[in-house]
């Protein structure tokens, strides 16, 4: 099955500085690649994600980048505000097929200082 | 996307008793699937339900323990049976939509 590596486990940065998180994947079958974040309380939101058939996809602030080479995608946050603070999990899957689960990354506790 | 509303928020139950865990949408999807958030921990699958036949398991997580039903489209129950303290954790559902998977909001559970 699917195997999803995610990293670092802690990312600290100042305001204004921008946040890179990491992950890899196993099954080269997976098609699609959400990022979620996760508050204190709360269930995981949907932030961005991308699909196998595109590089890049940015929303504002927010950026994602597909190697399906090197099966790797990673998360980038410009700007940082201290709203950004919270947990962030990638996740692979198969979308659109019986196989299509979500695994998740281990996540990352990303604090943004003021 | 899907709007899931999920029952109940949170609970403290007794150690061997059940829980049973609702989750509605608001729209009719194929298949809901059920996870498992251990405190401080990632979101591992614990099953697949799709209307009109057996969950499927993830391995690790048996059906005499995890009981699911899915009566239609929108629905779905996931009871947590003859609870252990190793159960606390936060249970999701979530689907398939559209523009991704959505969450609902969690059940907490802690076992005494």
């Amino acid at each position: 099955g699917e195997n999803v590596e995610q990293h670092p486990s802690t990312l600290s940065v100042q305001e204004g500085d921008s946040a890179v998180i990491k992950c890899t994947y196993s099954d080269s079958a997976s098609n699609y690649f959400p990022w979620y974040k996760q508050e204190l309380g709360k269930g995981p939101q949907l932030i961005i994600d991308i699909r196998s058939n595109v590089g890049e996809k940015k929303d504002q602030r927010i950026a994602v980048t597909l190697n399906k080479t090197a099966k790797h995608f990673s998360l980038h946050i410009t700007e940082t505000q201290p709203e950004d603070s919270a947990v962030y999990f990638c996740a692979a899957s198969r979308s659109g097929t019986s196989y299509g689960k979500l695994t998740f990354g281990q996540g990352t506790i990303l604090t943004v200082h003021p | 996307s899907a709007v899931i509303s999920q029952k109940p928020s949170r609970d403290i139950c007794q150690r061997g008793t059940s829980l049973t865990i609702q989750c509605q949408v608001d729209s009719q999807v194929t298949m809901m699937f059920w996870y498992r958030q251990q405190p401080g921990q990632s979101l591992t699958l614990i099953a697949t339900a799709n209307q009109g036949s057996e969950a499927t398991y993830e391995s690790g997580f048996v059906i005499d323990k995890f009981p699911i039903s899915r009566p239609n489209l929108t629905f779905s129950t996931l009871t947590v049976s003859n609870m252990s303290p190793e159960d606390s954790s936060i249970y999701l559902c979530s689907v398939e939509g559209l523009y991704g998977y959505t969450f609902g909001s969690g059940t907490r559970l802690t076992v005494v």
